[in-house]
């Protein structure tokens, strides 16, 4: 285990819905990332969080977006749902602003199906 | 852009021998190489990881080989074992201060065979 909890485990929703998936870092972790796994493009990075402030960003849709809150839990929101964004979404944590000198710990990721 | 290529897609070994993945990174200021391990319905797992100033690194039954001049590294498991089972990636980045993204490959299904 971890101890990157990610909820929900499975999301199946509709073209052009809304949704919200939620993770909690290890305990005392400051970072945040959100990766995306689909089988033609592999794991993506989205964006990465640290003690609430953006730090860096990559491939991520401005249909999309995330917040890191006071308590370190981050939530990644994403709408206008396609049938192209169907994948695992990841999160993960390090205890650091950089994982060159504290590691990516990754939680099991929330499946999401989009009908 | 950075990019990194990792090959075999699949490999599949009798338990005891061993296996070898390998991996082309495209940035040349990358220096940190990560290795995962990801096994069905879980997230992927740090394994071993080395940095540029080293140019081998083992743990155990796991070592990662790194070649800066030809931009590869590749790990090396020996003496497999059938929980060895699992889909393994590399990936490659740039030392961030500021925060900063890790790049995948593509994964190497590894299967081993009792």
């Amino acid at each position: 285990d971890s101890g990157v909890t990610q909820t929900p485990k499975h999301l199946i929703t509709a073209t052009g819905q809304r949704v919200t998936l939620r993770c909690s870092p290890r305990s005392g972790d400051l970072s945040v990332y959100w990766y995306q796994q689909s089988l033609d493009q592999g794991l993506q990075f989205l964006i990465q969080y640290y003690n609430g402030e953006e730090r860096a960003k990559g491939n991520i849709l401005e249909r999309f977006s995330a917040q890191q809150f006071p308590d370190l839990h981050s939530e990644l929101n994403l709408s206008s749902l396609e049938l192209g964004d169907s994948a695992l979404y990841f999160c993960a944590s390090s205890a650091t602003v950089s994982f060159y000198n504290s590691p990516l710990h990754f939680g099991n990721g929330t499946r999401l199906t989009v009908t | 852009g950075e990019n990194v290529e990792q090959h075999p897609s699949t490999l599949s070994v009798q338990e005891g021998d061993s296996a070898v993945i390998k991996c082309t990174y495209s940035d040349s200021a990358s220096n940190y190489f990560p290795w995962y391990k990801q096994e069905l319905g879980k997230g992927p797992q740090l394994i071993i990881d080395i940095r540029s100033n080293v140019g081998e690194k083992k743990d155990q039954r796991i070592a990662v080989t790194l070649n800066k001049t030809a931009k590869h590294f590749s790990l090396h498991i020996t003496e497999t074992q059938p929980e060895d089972s699992a889909v393994y990636f590399c990936a490659a980045s740039k030392e961030y201060n500021q925060g900063g993204k890790l790049i995948f490959g593509q994964g190497t299904e590894l299967s081993v065979k009792p």
